[in-house]
């Protein structure tokens, strides 16, 4: 009964490092989203997924990238990470459009 | 695009005492979702309460609830008998029913301390 689970909880990167955030949903759902989280601002929409193989962009995409290879699985890729990029990030997911999120715990990134 | 607005950045309560969270949203659509997020200083986000536009009867859960003016655009959260529990950041959202996506738009946040 996880939910959705995300990789790493933490993480310290250098500018001009890459990584990747991992999102695992177990639900079954077909929709999966990823927001970041900055004071005073909420949480925006940088990309999204309908299903397998499905992407889309949403507010904030730039200086990211995404996949989903699998239908549980939602990856979020920093190519060349930037300060500006520091962040929290969720990961979300939903079984329909009409439905709310189950969100994962969130991954604090601090580019330095 | 709607946007969301939670004019308030924090909100101190007392412990068994009542606060009111305020969040208005632009729209034109007539048919919507409206939802409350908690996040504590755990960060993990917790659904709250959630409403649909085209129902006129105001969300409740338990020392939750919600007053709907669909008319004025405006979406309050009403903590009754506040507990230490409920210091947290409190997210407004909106989400279109028309999406087929399904994305969320979100407000700042309105952090809500409690005082014993």
């Amino acid at each position: 009964n996880a939910g959705v689970t995300q990789t790493p909880k933490f993480r310290v990167l250098k500018t001009g490092q890459s990584m990747t955030l991992l999102c695992a949903q177990d639900m079954n759902h077909e929709y999966m989203y990823w927001y970041r989280q900055d004071p005073g601002m909420g949480l925006r929409l940088i990309h999204y997924s309908v299903g397998e193989g499905t992407t889309a962009k949403g507010e904030v995409p730039d200086g990211y990238n995404v996949s989903r290879l699998k239908k549980q699985n939602f990856l979020l890729g920093l190519e060349s990470a930037a300060p500006s990029q520091t962040s929290v990030y969720f990961c979300a997911s939903s079984t329909g459009a009409n439905y709310g999120y189950t969100f994962g715990s969130g991954t604090r990134l601090t580019v330095v | 695009a709607q946007t969301v607005t939670q004019s308030q950045p924090e909100m101190s309560v007392q412990e068994a005492e009542t606060v009111t969270l305020s969040c208005t949203y632009d729209t034109s659509e007539s048919d919507y979702y409206l939802f409350w997020y908690k996040q504590p200083p755990s960060r993990q986000m917790i659904l709250v309460i959630r409403q649909e536009a085209y129902k006129q009867q105001n969300a409740t859960e338990n020392r939750f609830s919600v007053n709907f003016q669909k008319a004025a655009k405006s979406f309050s959260l009403k903590i009754s008998d506040s507990q230490l529990g409920d210091a947290a950041m409190y997210f407004c959202a909106y989400r279109s029913s028309t999406d087929s996506w399904g994305k969320f738009q979100f407000g700042a946040g309105t952090q809500v301390v409690v005082t014993p």
